[in-house]
């Protein structure tokens, strides 16, 4: 596709409740970022992949949080037993190689746990 | 300390003013640099890319201190359209790092 895009666009979610969230980035691109950004801060690093191997996990901030790029393109992350703290914008970005030369982002996920 | 600090903000200007904003980083082998803009509730885009001789792109002036460890952006005759949180950016290191992000610094023009 033309940019990168994420699903759903918004999601509430009851405290305890499962959900996952869809980024497929544009054609061709190599390497895939998760960041969360909660509000009036900065995007919070979460995991990096390059094709299908996830080479970075380092921020994701509890064993609740899972993501996934199986055949290399889709991505999933998946967060269990949602608490109120996971209320944030989950953003989805892609690019060639890295993070080197920038990459491009997702309209992002609105996620608000209730 | 955070690995990439930024002027607190708001900043709050008329049309037509030059603005700067500072932003330190504390990775010295970081070796790419950015600002991106995030406009309310969009996701972020990316403004320039910062090179070591300095870089400009119409109004905008983008300057990397190695030494200091030091990113600025400077905006010139300031629009109301640039309205907007100007992010701070930095790779985490060789060549696949992930992008490390700064709070953000946000900006008004007023007419």
């Amino acid at each position: 596709g033309a940019g990168v895009s994420q699903s759903p666009r918004y999601k509430v979610a009851k405290r305890g409740q499962d959900v996952a969230l869809r980024c497929d980035p544009i054609s061709g691109h190599v390497s895939l970022f998760w960041y969360q950004q909660a509000l009036g801060q900065g995007p919070e690093f979460l995991t990096y992949f390059q094709n299908e191997a996830q080479l970075d996990k380092s921020g994701l901030p509890s064993d609740r949080f899972f993501a996934e790029r199986p055949e290399g393109s889709v991505s999933t992350l998946k967060i269990q037993r949602t608490q109120q703290e996971d209320s944030a914008v989950y953003l989805c970005a892609s690019s060639w190689q890295g993070g080197y030369y920038g990459y491009t982002f997702g309209s992002g996920t609105r996620l608000t746990v209730v | 300390r955070k690995e990439v600090e930024q002027d607190p903000g708001p900043f709050n200007v008329p049309e037509g003013a030059t603005v700067a904003f500072n932003c330190t980083y504390s990775n010295s082998a970081s070796q790419s640099f950015f600002w991106y803009r995030q406009d309310c509730r969009k996701e972020p885009k990316l403004l320039m890319s910062v090179y070591s001789s300095g870089n400009e792109d119409g109004r905008f002036t983008a300057q990397l201190n190695r030494a200091s460890q030091y990113i600025s952006l400077l905006i010139r005759d300031s629009k109301l359209s640039d309205s907007a949180t100007y992010l701070c950016v930095v790779n985490g290191g060789g060549s696949q790092g992930n992008l490390i992000f700064g709070k953000g610094t946000k900006l008004s023009v007023k007419p």
